[in-house]
């Protein structure tokens, strides 16, 4: 099975940097997710990693240690409207039909304040 | 491309009540999966799907039944609606290949079973 921990919740200020942290222990690895969901939307993709090391997106960076089953998510710059949840997601190797099963923690809820 | 819709948006049930939620995707996906998402839980997969008239269970199947008749379509039925179930459910689906092979969220359907 797939077990992931993350913050609950996080404040930062509007053009500061913040880094969410996500943390797994799993049974089978192929891949982390990130995902952003604002309140009462659907998670949309933000980020993916698969090898070690940094991904950057623009004012996004995720950053992964298959080692440390360790992951970060960092924003840059921060606006109002990043506040929202940001959900770490690990898919598994690959089951029925290699199917892409993700195993979602339960997110981090980040307020971005004035 | 409408991406991935979901009907109903809103529903209320008495406990014992019957309904079926309708998934459809427009982007050729051949993945498809049913996820609900409670406070504090995070999203879990219910059902998923790699292909059209296959179906595999989730993390959490009791009580809810699916069928994929057409590749663009999924269902997700509640035979027997009890307050338990009361959650948003969110529908998703994936290509068979890709860079990230991301899932893609519909807006959600809330759902109150009383």
């Amino acid at each position: 099975g797939q077990n992931i921990d993350q913050p609950t919740e996080m404040t930062a200020t509007e053009g500061a940097i913040v880094q969410i942290n996500c943390t797994y222990q799993t049974s089978g690895f192929n891949g982390l997710f990130w995902y952003q969901q604002h309140a009462g939307e659907a998670p949309t993709f933000l980020s993916y990693n698969v090898l070690d090391g940094l991904e950057e997106k623009g004012r996004f960076s995720s950053f992964l240690s298959r080692s440390k089953g360790y992951s970060y998510l960092l924003l840059k710059e921060l606006q109002m409207k990043d506040s929202a949840s940001y959900l770490c997601a690990v898919r598994d190797v690959g089951s029925t039909g290699t199917a892409s099963k993700l195993t979602f923690g339960t997110g981090t809820r980040l307020q971005v304040t004035l | 491309n409408a991406g991935v819709t979901q009907t109903p948006k809103f529903r209320v049930l008495k406990t014992g009540q019957s309904m079926t939620l309708l998934c459809a995707q427009d982007m050729n996906h051949e993945y498809m999966y049913w996820y609900r998402q409670d406070p504090g839980m995070g999203l879990r997969l219910i059902h998923y799907s790699v292909g059209e008239g296959t179906t595999a269970k989730g993390e959490v199947p009791d009580g809810y039944n699916v069928s994929r008749l057409k590749k663009q379509n999924f269902l997700l039925g509640l035979e027997s609606a009890a307050p338990s179930q009361t959650s948003v459910y969110f529908c998703a689906s994936s290509r068979l290949a890709g860079r990230y092979n991301e899932q893609f969220f519909g807006p959600g359907t809330r759902l109150t079973v009383l």
